[in-house]
């Protein structure tokens, strides 16, 4: 069964940059076919999907991000990470990591599997 | 794109069943059929329950079942238990500039 954890800082300072990483056990992290995203939610507020990342290292992001996101991937920790520039307070939420299928035969389009998310407060 | 839309809750006596809809345009929930169900239980990681409209992952009760009619795809919960108590929410394929949206989330309350 394949697990995803979120983890890095619970407190970021206005402008600075937020960093997460999301450790991922049971399953392979380069194999082809699936997406590995981060989706987050502010408080009171719905989701809203940040970006994505390939086993080849594509990348896909939120145009609304405006270019502050950047995801990228370390194949040999079985890891993905978020980085998040020049944050404010309106980018307080939970922040999930997740997997969504691709196309291909027999994967789910759909977000598959999820961390269980961690609290970023921009303060 | 917006959000799609949820209503923010629903409930039903056990052994009854609720629906929920999504509705987004045909930019969205109408222009593919890419549409999944999750249930969030609190402090707990979203589950899959939905993909594809209507296709149930191994070990999800066939008590949920999806559908969709134009813009608006829905989530029927049949035989309400005490947990499916939980917040479940929508995604949609929605193209290659943004490609998910979310709903807004409903709050199932099993009475």
């Amino acid at each position: 069964q394949l697990h995803l954890q979120e983890s890095g800082p619970g407190l970021v300072k206005p402008s600075e940059t937020l960093s997460l990483t999301c450790s991922v056990s049971g399953g392979s992290i380069s194999s082809g076919g699936y997406y590995w995203d981060w989706v987050r939610q502010a408080p009171g507020k719905g989701l809203e999907w940040i970006g994505n990342i390939d086993y080849s290292g594509q990348t896909q992001y939120n145009p609304s991000l405006k270019s502050r996101a950047t995801i990228s991937m370390d194949t040999s920790k079985s890891q993905f990470s978020l980085r998040l520039t020049s944050v404010t307070a309106a980018d307080t939420s939970i922040f999930y990591c997740a997997r969504h299928g691709g196309p291909g035969a027999g994967i789910p389009r759909a977000f598959d599997f999820w961390g269980r998310g961690t609290m970023v407060a921009v303060s | 794109q917006s959000a799609l839309t949820q209503p923010p809750s629903a409930s039903g006596s056990p052994g009854q069943s609720v629906t929920i809809s999504c509705t987004g345009t045909s930019s969205d929930v109408g222009g593919y059929d890419y549409v999944s169900w999750y249930q969030q239980h609190p402090g707990k990681a979203p589950k899959l329950m939905i993909f594809e409209v209507t296709k149930r992952p191994s070990g999800v009760p066939d008590r949920f079942s999806g559908s969709k009619s134009g813009n608006t795809a829905s989530l029927t919960v049949s035989g309400l238990q005490a947990d499916d108590e939980a917040d479940y929410f929508c995604s949609s394929y929605a193209g290659i500039e943004l490609p998910y949206v979310f709903g807004t989330g409903t709050t199932v309350t099993v009475l």
